[in-house]
């Protein structure tokens, strides 16, 4: 059975810094997901890693993926308020099929 | 484009009660899928399907059954509401890449 685990669960930081959100996962994976949730919204996609290295960035945001680690990382740089939501990583493994398995998420709080 | 639309937004049963909820998409999408989400626990996935008239368990099924009669439209269905089964709910599609979600269906079991 496929687990995902994110750590931590719970960031607060201040705005300029930077930190890493990381998503463990136990077995080999076709494909993992990277979402951001507002509060009472739905999950907004931010990245999709296909493949072993994968690097994608996206504004403050930069996201990498080692498979032979089975890890993943969310990297925040000089965060800002906007910033603050619950992210999540998701996993499709090689025996899954179409299924995506969700971590518990991070939520990260930014303060002025 | 409306990508995935559910309905209703928001439910409140009694226990026992029975609902459906739909998701709809208008992307052709092969994949549904059906997930709740509880404080502090994730996404958890009730069932999905990969293609019209069909459907498969996931995580977390019990109390709950679903349809796949049309491409565009996959149905969740609570027969007796359980307090338990007070959660969101979302819905969301993909072909082959990324996963499209709804905007979520708060659903309270009292």
């Amino acid at each position: 059975e496929l687990k995902v685990e994110q750590n931590p669960l719970f960031l607060s930081m201040q705005e300029g810094k930077n930190y890493t959100i990381y998503c463990n996962y136990s077995t080999t994976s076709d494909r993992l997901y990277w979402y951001r949730q507002d509060p009472g919204k739905s999950l907004e996609s931010l990245f999709v890693l296909l493949s072993n290295g994968a690097v994608k960035q996206e504004g403050r945001l930069m996201a990498s993926l080692d498979t032979k680690a089975r890890l993943s990382t969310l990297h925040i740089t000089a965060a800002v308020h906007d910033l603050s939501a619950t992210y999540f990583c998701a996993v499709v493994g090689e025996t899954s099929g179409s299924r995506l398995t969700f971590g518990e998420g991070t939520q990260l709080t930014v303060n002025p | 484009n409306a990508g995935v639309t559910q309905t209703p937004k928001f439910r409140v049963l009694k226990t026992g009660q029975s609902m459906t909820l739909l998701c709809a998409q208008d992307m052709n999408h092969e994949y549904m899928y059906w997930y709740r989400q509880d404080p502090g626990m994730g996404l958890r996935l009730i069932h999905y399907s990969v293609g019209e008239g069909t459907t498969a368990k996931g995580e977390v099924p019990d109390g709950y059954n679903v349809s796949r009669l049309k491409k565009q439209n996959f149905l969740l269905g609570l027969e007796s509401a359980a307090p338990s089964q007070t959660s969101v709910y979302f819905c969301a599609s993909t072909g082959t890449g990324e996963l499209f979600f709804g905007e979520g269906s708060r659903l309270t079991v009292l």
